[in-house]
């Protein structure tokens, strides 16, 4: 298995403000990967993050608007930027386990005004 | 990647058998058929991972027919807890296998 934790779990912004939100591993992994989850929706994928290499983004996802860093193999971070309220979401991190499991962290509830 | 579809909600009381169907028409031969649980303001947890017939954990079970064109999650005598949204996934073992989550299946246990 894998402990995952995210900061913040949870926070209100202002239109217009940016938000990073972190997700540390307790191991090292290859790949991490950032899901959205819109009110009562399903789970999106945004973009995969490898260590060392640009984030590979989803379609409808942006890096200017979705930044990434992956700065080693057990931390990656997620930006939102420039929110409006169709940014409140649930953003998850999750990391894979061979064979083909993967493991998903709490979540970060924003909410955008 | 393939499409899956699931029942939207289902109720069912303590004690009892739910079984949820997933249809995954076209599926294909290298695909594998993943079941995950989302509790509210949780990230979703790997219940169990299936390629045909029958697979079993301290969980769940997992029915695969020969065509593999559906797949039915079984929860044995359920209890309140197990109240949560349940999601069908197909795709590759591969490393960096990209997770498409369908809709899901919300299942309210009633006491």
């Amino acid at each position: 298995s894998a402990v995952i934790s995210q900061k913040p779990s949870r926070d209100i912004c202002q239109r217009g403000t940016s938000l990073t939100i972190q997700c540390q591993v307790d191991s090292q992994v290859t790949m991490m990967f950032w899901y959205r989850q819109q009110p009562g929706q399903s789970l999106t994928l945004i973009a995969t993050a490898n260590q060392g290499s640009e984030a590979t983004y989803e379609s409808g996802f942006v890096i200017d608007k979705f930044p990434i860093s992956r700065p080693n193999l057990t931390f990656s971070t997620l930006t939102v930027s420039n929110m409006s309220p169709e940014d409140s979401s649930i953003y998850l991190c999750s990391v894979e386990r061979p064979p083909n499991e993967q493991f998903f962290g709490p979540g970060t509830r924003l909410t955008v005004l | 990647l393939a499409k899956t579809t699931q029942p939207i909600s289902m109720d069912s009381y303590e004690g009892q058998e739910v079984n949820i169907t997933c249809s995954h028409n076209n599926i294909a031969t290298n695909d594998y058929i993943t079941w995950y649980q989302q509790f509210p303001s949780q990230g979703p947890r790997f219940i169990i991972q299936g390629y045909k017939t029958k697979v079993t954990n301290e969980v769940a079970s997992l029915f695969i027919p020969a065509d593999r064109k559906s797949s039915t999650l079984s929860l044995p005598r359920v209890s309140l807890s197990d109240t949560a949204v349940y999601y069908c996934l197909v795709g590759g073992q591969a490393a960096g296998n990209k997770l498409t989550f369908g809709g899901g299946t919300r299942v309210l246990v009633k006491p």
